[in-house]
């Protein structure tokens, strides 16, 4: 079946510019998971969605940064007044329900020049 | 506070050798995963294993819960097999994946 899908792949914007990432997960799963990854780093966790609702927004780096889900499936984060700092690539997972194996998405490159 | 440690940071091996990769976590886990990043940034999941091992082909892991370490054997190496390797815990009461710092792995022809 189809896999975790993310769009765009790849996104170029000016500083103080908002943005828009999706994430597609796997038809059924219910959990799903915002991460961030600068160059040459780790993964820096951002937000945990149940359905739709988000017990663990801990990790979002600033009140420029939301992200929701809508009918259990899609999931958007949203960055607003883009900094450079924002530059990374944004990466997505899900997973059947809470605590089991995640899937990635390809993620989305974000650079903001 | 919870930490993920991963060891070493980085490996290279020639073709054929075998390696083992350690994954240190601080506290109780409700899940361990390791996965590999390949060169075009995509991650794969290798294993999912809170405790006790498994084995995949060339590879396997064991997760030590009660010792609080899980380790990832690759045995034969190939070229492909390149890459970061990443363990992320889910630690117990809590609903975020702290991932390790990866070990990146260069296996040479």
């Amino acid at each position: 079946g189809a896999g975790v899908s993310q769009s765009p792949s790849n996104k170029v914007t000016e500083k103080g510019k908002d943005v828009e990432l999706r994430c597609d997960p796997i038809s059924g799963h219910t959990a799903l998971y915002w991460y961030r990854q600068s160059l040459g780093q780790g993964l820096e966790f951002l937000i945990y969605f149940q359905g739709n609702s988000a017990p663990d927004k801990s990790g979002l780096p600033s009140d420029r940064f939301s992200a929701e889900r809508t009918g259990g499936s899609v999931s958007t984060l949203t960055i607003q007044r883009t900094q450079q700092e924002d530059s990374a690539v944004y990466l997505c997972a899900s997973s059947l329900g809470f605590a089991d194996t995640q899937y990635f998405g390809p993620g989305t490159r974000l650079t903001v020049l | 506070g919870i930490q993920v440690e991963q060891s070493p940071p980085d490996l290279i091996l020639q073709e054929g050798a075998n390696s083992t990769l350690r994954c240190n976590f601080s506290d109780s886990v409700n899940n361990l995963q390791w996965f590999h990043q390949n060169p075009w940034g995509q991650l794969i999941n290798l294993f999912y294993i809170p405790s006790g091992t498994k084995q995949n082909g060339r590879l396997s892991a064991t997760t030590v819960a009660t010792e609080r370490y899980s380790l990832l054997y690759i045995s034969s190496s190939q070229t492909t097999d390149s890459g970061v390797y990443f363990c992320a815990a889910l630690f117990s009461g809590t609903y975020k994946y702290i991932f390790g710092t990866g070990t990146r792995l260069k296996v040479l022809a």
